[in-house]
This record gives C-alpha cells, structure tokens and sequence, in this order.
C-alpha cells in the first residue's frame, strides 16, 4: 500500500473550515484513500474514503486530485470536539481492510 | 448494536504473567483486527482475521496468538508478558462494501495495559 505525508500539526478556529491535507504520490490505480480520526486515545473512528472522485457525507468532504497524488480532507465547520489526530491511509481492494497507520495530523480546534 | 466491545478496560500485569484480552463485535462482519498504539504513536496491526477459523499475523505478532472460533470473537493472547507489551490494544472489524470493495473498520474502546 502507498505511503502518506501528512503535516504534524495545524490550528482552526472554530466555526471555520479545517483543511487537512495529504500526500499520496505513489498510489496506484486500485487504491483508497481513507481518512480516520481519534480522539483522545479513543478507538480511531472511520470518516470517509474516495478513490477518484470528490466524496461529501455527514461529517466532511473528501477531495482528491486529478493525478491522485494528493488530497484534502475537510471539516467545514469545525467544532471543539473535532479536536483529534487526523490519519490519511491509503489502501488497496486486496489488503483485507488492514490499516497502516502514520503519525497523521493533529488538529486542535480553538475557541 | 454494541459494536466492538472490549474486556478488560485496564489491566497491570506481571512480567511472565498471561492473560486474554477479549473482543467482540454484534455486526456480523467477517474481518477482525487487533492492534496496538503505544504513547505518541500510530497503530500497529497484530494479527487479523479474515473470518471464523482464519487468522494471520501482521506487522508485530511477536509475544501475541489469536483464534478465532466464532464470528463475533477475536480473543488476543499474552503468554509471557514483557515490558515491550505495555500499550494500548484496539480490536477492530470491518466488512467489504459491495458497491465499491471498500472497507470500514469500526474499533472499540481500547485495553490499556501495564506490564511491571
């Protein structure tokens, strides 16, 4: 599965839009990107995924690039409780579902 | 539905002691995970499964066994506990989306264990 740079850390305001971006450059053709998120040591909680597409659902929107080499999940209004460490994970259709987890991004939303 | 449930919450061990973290999920879905995140880092895959009597070893199996008997189960066994096994331990499932092959993994609330 491909690797994933993610910055370490980034600040919102609440009630603005959060923009977590990822880079995914050596994806290839079959593979997903997924985003994840925990919240305090909490068991991670899935958010979204896209393959090509731009993805929206209750929580955020997915947008992924043309190329595929990058892409940019957001939070459109961020609140407190989206305070959390954001993982970007690429993954392929015959991985079983087995994630690999980097650093990822931690968010921290203030008042 | 529960979800994935997980037993105990805590737990200090000895080391050379065992112990049994145990797993279940109310979803019926065919994959489990077990994983482990130590402080300020990711998480780490144990061992997986693919469904009732198949089990594989992922990234750090060394000093952990797993069955899996049932579909709701996934225990996750410590034989000789170590230092090096103190972390938290998440067990996860997922089931493959039809539409799209996808899969969401839903975790449970972690075990948080102390080897001394």
């Amino acid at each position: 599965d491909a690797k994933t740079t993610q910055p370490p850390s980034m600040d919102c305001a609440e009630g603005r839009a959060a923009n977590l971006p990822c880079n995914h450059s050596t994806i290839s053709g079959n593979e997903y990107v997924y985003w994840y998120r925990q919240i305090h040591s909490q068991g991670p909680q899935y958010i979204i995924h896209g393959l090509k597409n731009n993805e929206t659902n209750e929580m955020a929107s997915l947008i992924i690039t043309e190329d595929r080499k990058s892409s940019t999940l957001i939070l459109p209004h961020a609140t407190l409780r989206d305070t959390a460490v954001y993982y970007c994970i690429v993954l392929g259709g015959t991985s079983y579902g087995k994630l690999t987890f980097g650093q990822g991004t931690i968010l921290t939303v203030h008042p | 539905n529960a979800g994935v449930t997980q037993t105990p919450k805590f737990r200090i061990l000895k080391i050379g002691q065992s112990m049994t973290l145990q797993c279940t999920q109310d979803m019926n879905h065919n994959y489990m995970y077990w994983y482990r995140q130590d402080p300020g880092m990711g998480l780490k895959l144990i061992y997986y499964s693919v469904g009732a009597g198949i089990t594989d070893k992922g990234e750090v199996p060394n000093g952990y066994n797993v069955s899996r008997s049932t579909t709701e189960d996934f225990p996750l066994r410590l034989e000789l506990a170590a230092p090096s096994q103190t972390s938290v331990y998440f067990c996860a499932s997922s089931y493959i989306a039809r539409s799209d092959s996808s899969y969401e993994q839903y975790f449970g609330p972690g075990t948080r264990l102390t080897v001394t």
